[in-house]
């Protein structure tokens, strides 16, 4: 069966440290990748996507993620954390041939000033 | 463009009574979905539609649980009698599905919080 494992529930950061949130996934093909950001009392925005080409995404805010099949990964990463990233963060997997997505269970980041 | 609209944001109501929310998904999109999102269960998919038709119920926790779309700028999710379990934040989300079989981005509502007493 298809399912999304985001292996970290909280992490916690310095403002300015580097982040990486990871995001594992289990489908026979390469699915559709997403990553999307849930601030407090919001509803879910999307960070970036990957469909195909390069494995390497940028997304908004100064995020990106690296799709590695290899390693059914799709890591987020931000080089420089700001105290505004604080918020809830999914990955999301998108099987070819429908429209559903299967949400992780989330990651929540805290940020130290 | 407006975003993916949901009413009310804010519902409080005792057990046993009906209560019914509404989603306007974004103009042009083609697929809407509902998602209750709990601390215990986090983000499910409750059910969604394609060109208005019923695809996919199978997330829909019971029969106490119906979602219409009458057409493509409107969606309801209804409970009829809620229960406190049922206390939880309903996304509603909308996205165009495109032919072929490509998924394309989910754009999400504010979502409407719930609190059955």
């Amino acid at each position: 069966a298809q399912s999304v494992t985001q292996p970290d529930i909280h992490i916690t950061v310095s403002e300015g440290a580097s982040l990486e949130l990871r995001c594992n996934y289990s489908y026979g093909a390469t699915p559709y990748l997403f990553w999307y950001v849930q601030s407090p009392g919001q509803g879910l925005q999307l960070l970036l996507k990957y469909f195909s080409g390069d494995t390497l995404v940028q997304g908004i805010k100064g995020f990106e993620a690296e799709f590695k099949r290899s390693q059914s990964s799709f890591n987020l990463r931000k080089p420089s954390v700001h105290w505004s990233d604080a918020a809830e963060y999914f990955c999301a997997v998108g099987p070819r041939g429908t429209d559903k997505l299967i949400f992780g269970t989330g990651t929540r980041l805290q940020v130290f000033p | 463009d407006a975003g993916v609209i949901q009413s009310p944001r804010h519902e409080v109501t005792e057990m046993g009574q009906e209560v019914t929310l509404r989603c306007k998904p974004i103009s042009g999109h083609n697929s809407l979905f509902w998602y209750r999102q709990t601390m215990m269960r986090g983000l499910e998919l409750l059910i969604y539609f394609n060109n208005n038709v019923p695809i996919d119920d199978s997330g829909m926790p019971e029969d106490r649980f119906s979602a219409k779309m009458p057409n493509a700028s409107f969606s309801t999710l209804k409970i009829q009698p809620s229960e406190p379990r049922d206390s939880a934040v309903y996304f509603c989300a909308s996205s165009l599905y495109l032919a072929g079989g490509s998924t394309d981005t989910q754009y999400f509502g504010p979502g409407t919080r719930l609190t059955v007493l």
